[in-house]
């Protein structure tokens, strides 16, 4: 089935460092590609997407390329703040839009940055 | 604005006790869900439904059950058959069409005593 492997946390940076988390996947067919957010106690955030091989999602600074012949969707920031300390999730779609629709997650990564 | 509410926020329940955890949009979306989180263990998929009176099974919807009889709603009831219930609940929809990203709610932390 689809799955969604993405590197083990935690991660920790100082300020301004940086910044890439390593997001691979098994699907069958073309899937779409997610990265969310998650900050202490809220719910997801959408960061960013791709929907096609090639395409590059983009958001505060945070990149990812949808990468067909690697099945992969790493997640990149050039200077981060210690504002971005979360838990980042890549993602999934499974199915074709129609009835067995649904998201498949990674297990997250803890990413800690400081002053 | 438009989004997500689930309710409450914070649960407490002794075992034994079924619990229902609310989860209303008004985001006119067709389709939601309700995850499991887990720390260490990502999202896991419990319920979802992709129309009114219409639902499917997740990855894990043992001790679990839903209902959704109207479109703005999707609840969740934990039941006394769920063995192992402490949890944080996320309740997510999603636009029919488009590029099938969901939108989250902020989530339910539940805590059996």
């Amino acid at each position: 089935g689809d799955s969604v492997t993405q590197m083990e946390g935690p991660v920790t940076l100082s300020e301004e460092a940086f910044l890439t988390i390593n997001c691979t996947y098994t699907a069958t067919g073309y899937p779409s590609l997610f990265w969310y957010v998650q900050y202490p106690g809220e719910g997801l955030q959408l960061l960013l997407k791709a929907t096609k091989a090639d395409d590059k999602g983009s958001n505060k600074g945070f990149e990812a390329t949808y990468r067909k012949e690697t099945t992969s969707f790493h997640l990149e920031k050039g200077s981060v703040q210690v504002s971005d300390s979360a838990v980042y999730f890549c993602a999934l779609t499974a199915g074709s839009g129609g009835s067995n629709y649904k998201l498949t997650f990674g297990k997250g990564t803890l990413l800690t940055v400081n002053p | 604005d438009g989004g997500i509410t689930q309710s409450p926020k914070y649960l407490f329940r002794k075992e034994g006790q079924n619990v229902t955890l609310s989860c209303e949009q008004n985001l006119n979306h067709d389709a939601m869900y309700w995850y499991r989180q887990d720390p260490g263990q990502g999202l896991r998929l419990i319920y979802y439904s992709q129309i009114v009176n219409d639902f499917q099974k997740g990855d894990i919807a043992e001790g679990y059950s839903v209902s959704r009889e109207k479109k703005e709603s999707f609840p969740l009831t934990v039941t006394s058959a769920q063995k192992n219930p402490t949890a944080f609940y996320l309740c997510a929809s999603r636009r029919t069409g488009g590029t099938g990203e969901l939108f989250f709610g902020e989530g339910s932390r539940l805590t059996v005593l």
